[in-house]
């Protein structure tokens, strides 16, 4: 099956400063890659997506970047702000809609 | 959260004892999904159900339970085999044609 993995497990940046999330999967069909944000003791919410047959997506202070050959993608996070701190999950998917989830990155923004 | 809702937020049980966690979602999706959330493990996925009275085991289905009898609803039973309930539980929801799932705002298991 897929496995995904997600890097830093925790991250500190200071506002306005950005950050970066990187992911890793194992399975070439996966072909869909959502990130979700989760406050706590809530459920994550989805803050971006990309499919593979896009190499970057950009919503506001958001961008998903993909890599296929090399399976990876990454979130990046610009003009960080505290509401930002949270903890961010990726996934991906593929045939069947079977999602498989990073670890999980708590990103702190310091004030 | 949107259109999902999961009850109860907290939910105590003792241990030996069958727990049924409520998921209901007016969005008119046909899949919805159990995942369970521990800390440091991400979610892990319990069942799913691509469709009425249709259903899948997971990764990790071994002590649990679902019906989906309604389109709107997809209970999780969490049975007295499961030897490790305590978690944090959460529903999700897609429609049949797209791959975006959305989720709801969880049930905290304890059991004690």
């Amino acid at each position: 099956g897929e496995n995904v993995e997600q890097h830093p497990s925790t991250l500190s940046v200071q506002e306005g400063d950005s950050a970066v999330i990187k992911c890793t999967y194992s399975d070439s069909a996966s072909n869909y890659f959502p990130w979700y944000k989760q406050e706590l003791g809530k459920g994550p919410q989805l803050i971006i997506d990309i499919r593979s047959n896009v190499g970057e997506k950009k919503d506001q202070r958001i961008a998903v970047t993909l890599n296929k050959t090399a399976k990876h993608f990454s979130l990046h996070i610009t003009e960080t702000q505290p509401e930002d701190s949270a903890v961010y999950f990726c996934a991906a998917a593929g045939t069947g809609n079977q999602f498989y989830f990073g670890t999980g990155t708590s990103l702190t923004v310091i004030p | 959260d949107g259109g999902i809702t999961q009850s109860p937020k907290y939910l105590f049980r003792k241990e030996g004892q069958n727990v049924t966690l409520s998921c209901e979602q007016n969005l008119n999706h046909d899949a919805m999904y159990w995942y369970r959330q521990d800390p440091g493990q991400g979610l892990r996925l319990i069942y799913y159900s691509q469709i009425v009275n249709d259903f899948q085991k997971g990764d990790i289905a071994e002590g649990y339970s679902v019906s989906r009898e309604k389109k709107e609803s997809f209970p999780l039973t969490v049975t007295s085999a499961q030897k490790n309930p305590t978690a944090f539980y959460l529903c999700a929801s897609s429609p049949g044609n797209t791959d975006t799932q959305y989720f709801g705002p969880g049930t905290r298991l304890t059991v004690l």
